[in-house]
C-alpha cells in the first residue's frame, strides 16, 4: 500500500524577517529542552537549551521560550537567513529526550 | 575536536544480511545514544548507554536489533538479519550525562533491499 510520511509542518520566511517556530511538549515533569536544526543530510545540530526554572534564554539571534503553563515552547530567529533553512526539533527530557516531530523553516529571498 | 563519528556513512545490503553500524562518542562524554529516523515514524531512540552500560534499551524494535559498548570510545548496532523495513538513518548521540546536551553524528544511512 501507499506510505504515508510524516507531515511537516512548514515555515516559509523572507530573508530578514524573524522567525517563530512552536513546540507543544506532553510531559509536565519535563526539567529540560533543547532545540535541534537538521539540514539535509546531516544530524541534529544543538542550537540553544533551557531549563524548566527559566522562562526565557537567548543566544546569538536565537531566543527560546517556555511557557510551563501551556507547556508551549518556541525559537525566535532574528534575521532569518538562508543558511537558516532547515527541519527544526523541540526536544523534552525527563528520563530520556523526547523528539517532537520537527518543522521545516524555508527562507526565501 | 572530532565530534561524534559514525561508519559507514552509507550502507546498501540485500534482505537477510547482518549489518553493523559503528559509533564513536566524543572523548569524555558517558552516555551514548543510537537512533532511528523515518519519513513515517521521525526521530526515535533505539537504546542508550551510561558508563558503557546499557540503560534502556525499550526502543529496540525486535529481537534482530542488539548494540554493544564494550568500552567508553566504541559502540555498534547490529541488525540480524536485516529486512527492508529497516531501511532509515540511523543517528548515533552522546553527551556528558544521561541527562545532558546530546551531541549527534552524520549518521548512517542504511538501505536493504
Amino acid at each position: 500500500g501507499e506510505s504515508v510520511g510524516l507531515h511537516l509542518p512548514t515555515l516559509s520566511v523572507q530573508e530578514g524577517d524573524n522567525s517563530i517556530i512552536n513546540c507543544a511538549y506532553s510531559n509536565s515533569a519535563s526539567d529540560y529542552f533543547i532545540w535541534y536544526k537538521q539540514e539535509s543530510g546531516k544530524g541534529p545540530q544543538f542550537i540553544i537549551d533551557i531549563r524548566s526554572n527559566m522562562d526565557k534564554r537567548q543566544g546569538q539571534r536565537v531566543t527560546v521560550l517556555l511557557n510551563k503553563t501551556v507547556k508551549h515552547l518556541s525559537l525566535q530567529i532574528a534575521a532569518t537567513q538562508p543558511g537558516d533553512s532547515a527541519v527544526y526539533f523541540c526536544a523534552e527530557n525527563t528520563d530520556k529526550l523526547i523528539f517532537g516531530t520537527g518543522t521545516r523553516l524555508q527562507v526565501f529571498p | 575536536d572530532a565530534g561524534v563519528i559514525q561508519s559507514p556513512r552509507h550502507e546498501v545490503t540485500e534482505m537477510g544480511q547482518e549489518v553493523t553500524l559503528r559509533c564513536k562518542p566524543i572523548s569524555g562524554h558517558n552516555s551514548l545514544f543510537w537512533y532511528r529516523q523515518t519519513m513515517m515514524r521521525g526521530l526515535e531512540l533505539l537504546i542508550y548507554f551510561n558508563n558503557n552500560v546499557p540503560i534502556d534499551d525499550s526502543g529496540m524494535p525486535e529481537d534482530r536489533f542488539s548494540a554493544k559498548m564494550p568500552n567508553a570510545s566504541f559502540s555498534t548496532l547490529k541488525i540480524q538479519p536485516s529486512e527492508p523495513r529497516d531501511s532509515a538513518v540511523y543517528f548515533c548521540a552522546s553527551s556528558l550525562a544521561r541527562d545532558g546536551t546530546q551531541y549527534f553524528g552524520p549518521g548512517t544511512r542504511l538501505t536493504v533491499l
